[in-house]
This record gives C-alpha cells, structure tokens and sequence, in this order.
C-alpha cells in the first residue's frame, strides 16, 4: 500500500514550453503532498507543501509564478513548470503525507525527469 | 530554518562489512528524523525513523543512533549487500534533506 505515482516519467520540452507533472496517491488520500526538485549529484529540495483545496506554500526563493501548484483532489496534485528555460532541467520529486493514528509518513513518487532544450 | 547536512559524501565497504553514514543536523527543534534511501534514478525510499525522545531504534538490519546533545544522528546498516548501494539521506521534520552519503558496497 501506500504508493504515489508521477506522470511522466521523463519528459523533453522546447524552451518556452509549460510542462504539467502529475503526482497521484494510488491508494490512499493525502491532503498533503509536496513537491521537490532535485539537481544532479544534489540532494532533494522542497520546492513548496500542496494542501487539498488551497493554495500551495512555496519555500523561500521558488517562484510561484513560474512552478504552478494545483492540488484540486485528495489524491492528485500537479506541478506546472511555465514557460520552462534549460536552468529549469532538473528531476522533480513528489511525496504525499499518510496520516496515521500515530504516524505521519511521506511516500515518495519515482521522479519526473524534466529536460528543456 | 532547518539545515541537515552529512560528514561525508561517498562511503566505500565491503560486502558483509557493516555501514554507518553520519548526519548532524543544527535545528534542536526537529522532533522527527528520518533516513531515506534513493536509487540512481528513482524516488525516495524511506528507511527508518526515530523522534526525538529517543535515542535508539532498531528496524530489520537497520539501527539508527540519535545524540542530542551533539546533534547527530547515524544509520547503521548490518552485513551491507549490493542492494544497500545508493544514496542515503538524513531528513528533519521530515522536509528538509541533507546532502546525502552514496553508499558503494563492494563486492
């Protein structure tokens, strides 16, 4: 139990493009999820916390404007990278929050792979 | 805000060697650590965990140490195999991520 899946896996965009990345909760429902990016031979960055039915919280430095958060349902939330430029390649992690009686756990999608000519 | 970081970048063992992989971490207000594992290419896999009121835990082949005082925190991994090999990351409060220790084993 417990898995989150993204969409796409990979994907290659022209420069001025958006690209929209998917994160699902396949079998369970997470009011919250997150949103990381993630540089090559770098550690994950928390890009901003999504919470069904609001508005997203971006971390300091990350552009609302250009990384577009939607989390219209209890089990998906979408990334929408606008007008993507080639800085903007990099690997985009998801996670959603499993909330227990007496736990709060982050599972974590397998990554989209973001590449802008 | 919080910043976790790691001792060392890349640790090298030998098949059946126990591992330990080191994270400090400055923010005394975490009350959650946890260890991930991260596979070339793939998501994070979470490991295990431990609150900040204690300072074992213990999960199949796995150990994690936490020390207050210093802020410091270890994964201990017993008999190491291939599979062990990857990125491991220390994370507090469960969003912000150290820079992660690559684990080769060794053959």
């Amino acid at each position: 139990g417990a898995v989150v899946s993204q969409h796409p896996s990979r994907v290659i965009c022209k420069s001025g493009t958006s690209v929209k990345i998917e994160c699902r909760s396949l079998d369970f429902q997470a009011t919250t999820m997150f949103w990381y990016r993630q540089f090559p031979k770098q550690s994950l960055m928390l890009m901003a916390t999504s919470n069904e039915g609001s508005k997203a919280t971006y971390e300091q430095g990350v552009e609302k404007d250009k990384f577009l958060i939607n989390h219209a349902s209890l089990t998906l939330s979408t990334l929408t990278v606008t007008s993507a430029h080639p800085e903007d390649s990099s690997f985009y992690i998801c996670s959603a929050s499993l909330e227990t009686d007496s736990d709060n756990e982050q599972f974590f999608g397998p990554g989209t792979r973001l590449t802008v000519l | 805000g919080e910043s976790v970081g790691l001792h060392l970048p890349t640790l090298s063992v030998q098949e059946g060697d126990n591992s330990i992989i080191n994270c400090a971490y400055s923010n005394s207000a975490s009350d959650y650590f946890i260890w991930y594992k991260q596979e070339s290419g793939k998501g994070p896999q979470f490991i295990i965990d431990i609150r900040s009121n204690m300072d074992k835990r213990q999960g199949q082949r796995v150990t994690v140490l936490l020390n207050k005082t210093v802020k410091h925190l270890s994964l201990q991994i017993a008999a190491t195999q291939p599979g062990d090999s990857a990125v491991y990351f220390c994370a507090g409060n469960k969003f912000y991520f150290g820079s992660g220790t690559k684990l080769n084993v060794k053959p």
